[in-house]
């Protein structure tokens, strides 16, 4: 099994362009979420979603979109990119929403200039 | 509402002990520890339920005090491999639209 698998793994972005980050999981996960990581700021929820169809705010949501056709993918999408989304991005994933092990993905580190 | 972690930052000689903290102001329903090596995705240690029951790591141990909101984690006879960032998350309800919100994480630093 692959497990998390999020591309690119790098990205420098001009500001105003936009992008979409992938992720993708192999292990019939229902609970999928996406996490910024700054220095200094811990993990911060941006989006998650409890299967496929149904996504959420999480505390950070503000220049960013989300869905989830299947229960596979759950990308991230940039609208704008803005030097304050300069940043590394995780996306985990976990069997359920209740209290089973979160995976997570090897991230992607993304400037904005 | 991210959970306060202290400290913020720990030196250890390998060895000695270690004890990370996380509280918050909600009620809890579960905490969760996770651990970040650099330059790598966290990787999960535990989670601690309310009601006592606790899942995860064999070398870890872990408490959560409901009535207090708090979790603390122990590091016992530390290696160089617990070296990292160690975040815990909390999620405050049992339901499907819950989501894990994580602390600003604390700094372990081994020295052999």
């Amino acid at each position: 099994n692959a497990g998390v698998t999020q591309t690119p793994k790098f990205q420098v972005l001009k500001t105003g362009q936009s992008m979409t980050l992938q992720c993708a999981q192999d292990m019939n996960h229902e609970y999928m979420s996406w996490y910024r990581q700054d220095p200094g700021m811990g993990l911060r929820l941006i989006h998650y979603s409890v299967g496929a169809g149904i996504t959420d705010q999480g505390e950070v949501p503000n220049g960013y979109n989300v869905s989830r056709s299947t229960t596979e993918d759950f990308p991230l999408r940039l609208l704008s990119a803005a030097p304050s989304q300069t940043s590394v991005y995780f996306c985990a994933s976990s069997y359920s929403f209740e209290n089973t092990e979160a995976f997570f993905g090897q991230g992607t580190r993304l400037t904005v200039v | 509402q991210q959970p306060v972690q202290s400290p913020q930052a720990v030196i250890l000689r390998e060895g000695e002990d270690a004890v990370i903290n996380c509280s918050s102001s909600k009620a809890l329903y579960s905490v969760h520890w996770y651990r970040q090596k650099h330059g790598e995705a966290p990787v999960f240690l535990m989670i601690l339920l309310k009601g006592g029951e606790q899942k995860g790591h064999e070398k870890i141990s872990a408490s959560f005090n409901e009535k207090k909101q708090q979790s603390s984690l122990y590091l016992t006879a530390s290696q160089l491999s617990y070296s990292g960032t160690y975040f815990c998350g909390t999620e405050k309800k049992k339901n499907r639209d819950d989501k894990i919100i994580f602390g600003k994480g604390t700094r372990l630093h081994i020295l052999p």
